[in-house]
C-alpha cells in the first residue's frame, strides 16, 4: 500500500505571498492531520480533517487554513506568509474511525520564506 | 507544563549495544496512547511503537520495546542491538483519548547517534 504523499517537497516563497500544500493519505484513510515543525517550537498540531470536516484545530492564526476533499486528499493554505512560517510541514493520515489509531506521516514539505 | 518531556537532547551508543531513550508524560486522562516516532535527516516521521494506557504488557516491535511505567508516567523506548541506521531524531508523542481528539502532542526529541 502506498504511503502518505506530500507535494511539493520543497518550496521557497517571499513574505506576503500565500502557499498551498497538498497531502494524499494512505488509501482508505479518512483522517488527515497537519503539523508544523520548527527548530524553536518543535512539532505543533495545526488541524485535523475527517470526511471533509475540520474536527480538531491547534493554536495557529487564521492565516493557516485547510480543507479536505471527498477523496480524502487535503490541502493546507498559509496566506500572507511571514518569515516565521519557514518550517517543515508534515501531514499524517489514519483511518479516522475511532480508537487509538496510529498516524502515519508523509515526507513533509519544507517551506522557506524569504 | 509540558505534556511530553524528553530530557536527553542527545545520546550516543556503540553499534550493537542497547540504548534507552527517556520519555515522561503528563495527563489527567485515564485513556491515552503513547507513540514513538523516528525522524531521519530526510524529515519523514516513521512510526516505531505504540502503548495504550490500559495495556498491561509492555509493547514490543522487533528491536524496539517500550518500558511503560504508568505510576511514574514514563514510557521509555529501548532499542536493542543498535545499528548505524538507527542514528536519527526520536520523538515521544501522546494522544489523549477525548472522543474525536486526533491531536498528537510531541516531546522535543532526542538525537541518537550510533557509533561504529
Amino acid at each position: 500500500k502506498a504511503g502518505v504523499t506530500q507535494t511539493p517537497r520543497y518550496l521557497i516563497k517571499t513574505r506576503g505571498q500565500q502557499v498551498t500544500l497538498s497531502c494524499s493519505p494512505i488509501s482508505g484513510h479518512r483522517s488527515v492531520s497537519w503539523y508544523q515543525q520548527t527548530p524553536g517550537q518543535g512539532l505543533q498540531f495545526l488541524f485535523e480533517y475527517f470526511s471533509e470536516t475540520q474536527r480538531n484545530k491547534g493554536n495557529f492564526p487564521g492565516r493557516f487554513s485547510g480543507r479536505q476533499f471527498s477523496n480524502s486528499r487535503s490541502e493546507m493554505n498559509v496566506s500572507t506568509l511571514e518569515l516565521g512560517d519557514s518550517a517543515l510541514y508534515l501531514c499524517a493520515s489514519s483511518a479516522g474511525t475511532g480508537g487509538m489509531e496510529t498516524q502515519y506521516f508523509g515526507p513533509g514539505t519544507r517551506l522557506l520564506v524569504l | 507544563a509540558q505534556k511530553i518531556t524528553q530530557t536527553q537532547p542527545g545520546m550516543f551508543v556503540q553499534e550493537k549495544e542497547a540504548v534507552t531513550l527517556d520519555c515522561t508524560y503528563d495527563t489527567s486522562d485515564q485513556s491515552y496512547g503513547l507513540f514513538w516516532y523516528k525522524q531521519p535527516s530526510s524529515g519523514e516521521m516513521i512510526f516505531l511503537i505504540y502503548q495504550g494506557s490500559y495495556d498491561e504488557q509492555n509493547a514490543t516491535e522487533g528491536r524496539y520495546s517500550l518500558n511503560f511505567q504508568k505510576a511514574r508516567k514514563s514510557a521509555n523506548l529501548v532499542i536493542s542491538a543498535s545499528q548505524l541506521g538507527d542514528s536519527a531524531m526520536y520523538f515521544c508523542a501522546m494522544r489523549e483519548w477525548g472522543g474525536s481528539n486526533y491531536k498528537l502532542t510531541f516531546g522535543k526529541g532526542t538525537l541518537l547517534t550510533v557509533n561504529p
